[in-house]
């Protein structure tokens, strides 16, 4: 059964930083890992998707990599900014077409 | 542009009652989900559905149940809403296979069973 961990719980951060969000899975035998962001309240946005074939994906300052091997994937966050403040979720497609979330990274950046 | 919607986005009720969630998708995509998500477990699987009349369980699907009449829409229905169902809830859908799949998810419902 693939379960996702998401280290740490919870991060905050001084503006500016540069930070690593990580998140490891026990099945490497996956089709694609997705990040999303969920502000409070709202629903999940989808941020980056990393097909099982590909090493990393980029979209502005997020840059998102993949090792499945060692079954782990990071999302770096470039020049955090206050805005970025959020919970980051990451989740795993194995064979089916069902997602397997983490339970997240609470984020905060403080200005 | 294409879009997930749910209604309510907020609902009260009563322990025993029957309480319908509406999922409605213009992306035209086959596969739709419903999920919960509650402090401490995270988000999980509640039904999902890969095409009309086509419906399967999730992990937590006990007290609930879905109907895939078309491919936009796909309610979910507590047949005897229970306190333990108190959660938020969200629908998602995404293409039919294919590594290049993302999951698009709903703004969400707020359900709150006494």
């Amino acid at each position: 059964k693939q379960e996702v961990t998401q280290i740490p719980a919870a991060l905050s951060v001084p503006e500016g930083e540069n930070l690593v969000l990580n998140c490891s899975f026990t099945d490497s035998a996956i089709y694609n890992l997705q990040w999303f962001r969920q502000d409070p309240g709202k629903g999940l946005t989808s941020l980056l998707l990393i097909q099982s074939s590909q090493r990393e994906q980029t979209s502005g300052r997020l840059n998102a990599s993949l090792d499945k091997s060692s079954g782990r994937s990071t999302l770096y966050i470039a020049a955090s900014q206050p805005g970025d403040s959020a919970t980051y979720l990451c989740a795993v497609k194995s064979g089916s077409e069902k997602l397997v979330f983490g339970k997240g990274t609470k984020l905060t950046v403080n200005p | 542009d294409a879009e997930i919607t749910q209604s309510p986005r907020h609902k009260i009720t009563e322990t025993g009652r029957q309480v319908t969630l509406a999922c409605h998708q213009t992306w035209n995509h086959n596969n739709m989900f419903w999920y919960r998500q509650d402090l401490g477990h995270g988000l999980r699987l509640i039904h999902y559905s890969y095409g009309v009349q086509d419906t399967n369980k999730g992990e937590v699907s006990d007290g609930y149940s879905v109907s895939r009449s078309n491919t936009e829409d796909l309610p979910l229905t507590l047949e005897s809403a229970a306190s333990s169902q108190t959660s938020v809830y969200f629908c998602a859908s995404s293409e039919t296979h294919g590594e290049y799949n993302e999951q698009f998810f709903g703004p969400g419902t707020r359900l709150t069973v006494l």
